[in-house]
């Protein structure tokens, strides 16, 4: 039973570098959100989905794209990294509507901390 | 002014206390959830309440609708319930979370 499971845990890039977090759901969830946490505020939304092949943005979206190919998976890009966006990125997914009803429960990831120096 | 607003932002308490932690909301919700994040760990969820009050072992949360504001209550606390508590709504639609900025719970044997 992995729940959310996101890669890498750590990553330290320089400015300018690219790279993408990868985030794995086996709980057959509709609705998966990519957050950052930074110091003294709570967590923001950068971008969501509700459905594969669906993306929206959140909050915080600039510097930051994303792909659901695949149901169980949401991955979240960087292209050109900056020392702005050394956060700690979580993942997060949750069955979104069942019918008439809602089921938001969320399941978070381990998170990424990730460094741009 | 961030839309859902928790206090206090820090709290420490002796090993047995009782602990409320308080959070209030400004925009229309249709679920509260309490979140549990460990120092360098994940986020684990520990409730979802949309009317009324939850009990799971040491830990009951509350809330009101009308009042817009919801508590997490630790009985008996522990060492191990050092952690931060962050409290989040989720509007009718569902794809979307405000967040509070969280409380910082250190209980000392």
């Amino acid at each position: 039973n992995a729940g959310v499971t996101q890669t890498p845990k750590f990553r330290v890039l320089k400015t300018g570098q690219s790279m993408t977090l990868l985030c794995a759901q086996d709980m057959n969830h509709e609705y998966m959100y990519w957050y950052r946490q930074d110091p003294g505020m709570g967590l923001r939304l950068i971008h969501y989905s509700v459905g594969e092949g669906t993306t929206a943005k959140g909050e915080v979206p600039d510097g930051y794209n994303v792909s659901r190919l695949k149901k169980q998976n949401f991955l979240l890009g960087l292209e050109s990294a900056a020392p702005s966006q050394t956060s700690v990125y979580f993942c997060a997914s949750s069955y979104g509507n069942q019918g008439l009803r809602w089921n938001t429960e969320a399941f978070f990831g381990q998170g990424t901390r990730l460094t741009v120096v | 002014k961030n839309e859902v607003e928790q206090s206090p932002q820090n709290l420490t308490a002796q090993e047995g206390e009782f602990i409320t932690i308080n959070c209030s909301y400004s925009v229309g919700i249709s679920a509260l959830h309490w979140l549990q994040q460990h120092p360098g760990g994940g986020i684990v969820s520990l409730f979802m309440l949309s009317s009324g009050k939850k009990k799971h072992g040491r830990l009951i949360a509350t809330i009101n609708i009308q009042e817009k504001h919801s508590s997490l209550h630790i009985t008996a606390s522990h060492p191990r319930d050092s952690a931060v508590y962050i409290c989040a709504g989720t509007l009718n639609t569902g794809n979307q979370f405000y967040f509070g900025t969280g409380t910082s719970l250190t209980v000392i044997p």
